[in-house]
């Protein structure tokens, strides 16, 4: 899994414009990709998936991209809006494991 | 909603006592999971099942322990808590290689 730190990375951007956030996973094994969005006192909620064969995949205002050289995925949200605001996380399950690695989350405010 | 609920949603118990967190799905999904969320480390797999009666353990399996008698509950019984113990634990459901989805989350206080 990934190392953690004691204090969530955040990203600020203002309403209206677009928001990246990156996750680096570990497993080059891993073949199936989630992002999910978490706001304050409630349990994560699914944004978007993507497979290992795949490097791209749309969803309505987010895309997420796939970088398996680099064992990269980083999740684009157009337009933000403050109900944007939240932690964003991407998961990993590597074949055949069953389990799912989390990472630790980006934070995401949005300025108004 | 995923047609899952946890119980109880908030319990505050001491040091020493037993505890059991309840996850009920109607969603008829093979794989639940207990994760236990805590600040600075994200999310950590407690225990898994794959099906009735069929557990395995996550990486933090150590002072808890899981029973899954039918489809529909997986229940995370703490078997003497700790304060260590105090967190926020989420069950999850699934079929693998999909999305899990997760429940709202039960938030305990160890004292």
């Amino acid at each position: 899994g990934e190392s953690v730190g004691l204090h969530l990375p955040t990203l600020s951007v203002q309403e209206g414009d677009n928001s990246i956030i990156n996750c680096a996973y570990s497993n080059s094994a891993s073949d199936y990709f989630i992002w999910y969005k978490q706001e304050s006192g409630k349990g994560p909620q699914f944004i978007i998936d993507i497979r290992s064969n795949m490097d791209k995949r749309q969803g309505q205002r987010v895309t997420v991209l796939l970088n398996k050289t680099v064992k990269h995925l980083s999740l684009q949200i157009a337009a933000t809006q403050p109900g944007d605001s939240a932690v964003y996380f991407c998961a990993e399950e590597g074949s055949g494991t069953y389990k799912y690695i989390f990472g630790t989350g980006t934070r995401l405010k949005v300025l108004a | 909603d995923a047609g899952i609920t946890q119980s109880p949603r908030h319990k505050v118990t001491e040091t020493g006592t037993p505890v059991t967190l309840r996850c009920h799905q109607t969603e008829n999904h093979r794989y639940m999971y207990w994760y236990r969320q805590d600040p600075g480390h994200g999310l950590r797999l407690i225990h898994y099942s794959y099906g009735v009666k069929d557990t395995d353990k996550g990486e933090v399996s150590d002072g808890y322990s899981v029973s899954r008698s039918k489809t529909e509950d997986f229940l995370l019984t703490l078997e003497s808590a700790t304060s260590s113990q105090t967190s926020v634990y989420f069950c999850a459901i699934g079929e693998v290689g999909n999305t899990i989805y997760f429940g709202e989350g039960s938030w305990l206080t160890v004292v």
